[in-house]
């Protein structure tokens, strides 16, 4: 089974609300990873965990907070929004070892209004 | 800055051709390679993936050739189908690095 499944699928926020978009993997990958997507553009890393701990900040602005609870879950709360920050939130996890696979959930569609 | 270059933006095969997407790459460091195919409103997915010390990987319709000394590697996609019909990214990462470098994309269409 390699499924990264993410919650919601779908999330309008005004600019003055706090939210939080939710990633839970049963893999026992190491690593977890937050992903924004714009139409017609790749995947840009915006934050990774590895054991449970921040590994890279991909310089993302303050009003985006990751957090892992365990091995197992990785959120990302949302506050203070602007109308740009709308995208596809893209969570990922990996396997341990060199040349392991980094396997993506179906995606949080964002918008912010 | 761009460290993996992809091409063609846009490519448009009659099905049961060939789709050709290429990619370009300047960091010696990469030593990981995978293509992923990702459909309208759908998360990536990993569709095949190789390293530096093979020069061609083949699943099923699906192969990759791998050009070390060039720092090329591209997909192609044998029989194409209509089902095929999707946006491609190729990618690299390296050794210990925990960050995927993306290609640009490329927006494959198959036409009966």
């Amino acid at each position: 089974d390699t499924e990264v499944t993410q919650t919601p699928k779908h999330l309008v926020m005004g600019m003055t609300n706090k939210k939080s978009l939710k990633c839970e993997q049963h893999m026992g990958h190491r690593a977890m990873y937050w992903y924004k997507q714009k139409a017609k553009k790749p995947p840009e890393l915006m934050f990774v965990y590895s054991y449970e701990k921040l590994s890279i900040n991909e310089s993302v602005p303050s009003r985006f907070s990751p957090e892992c609870p365990n091995s197992s879950l990785l959120n990302l709360h949302l506050h203070a929004l602007q109308p740009e920050d709308s995208a596809l939130y893209l969570c990922a996890s990996r396997a341990g070892g060199e040349f392991s696979t980094i396997y993506f959930g179906e995606g949080s569609w964002l918008t912010v209004v | 800055q761009q460290q993996v270059k992809q091409s063609p933006q846009s490519l448009i095969v009659q099905k049961g051709g060939i789709s050709i997407i290429n990619c370009a790459y300047e960091n010696t460091a990469f030593d990981y390679f995978p293509w992923y195919q990702q459909f309208p409103g759908k998360g990536p997915a990993l569709l095949i993936a190789i390293r530096p010390d093979v020069s061609e990987k083949k699943e099923g319709r699906f192969t990759i050739s791998f050009n070390k000394s060039a720092k090329q590697f591209s997909l192609h996609i044998m029989d194409s189908q209509p089902g095929d019909s999707a946006t491609y990214f190729c990618a690299a990462r390296g050794i210990g690095n925990e960050k995927l470098t993306f290609g640009t994309g490329t927006r494959l269409t198959i036409i009966p």
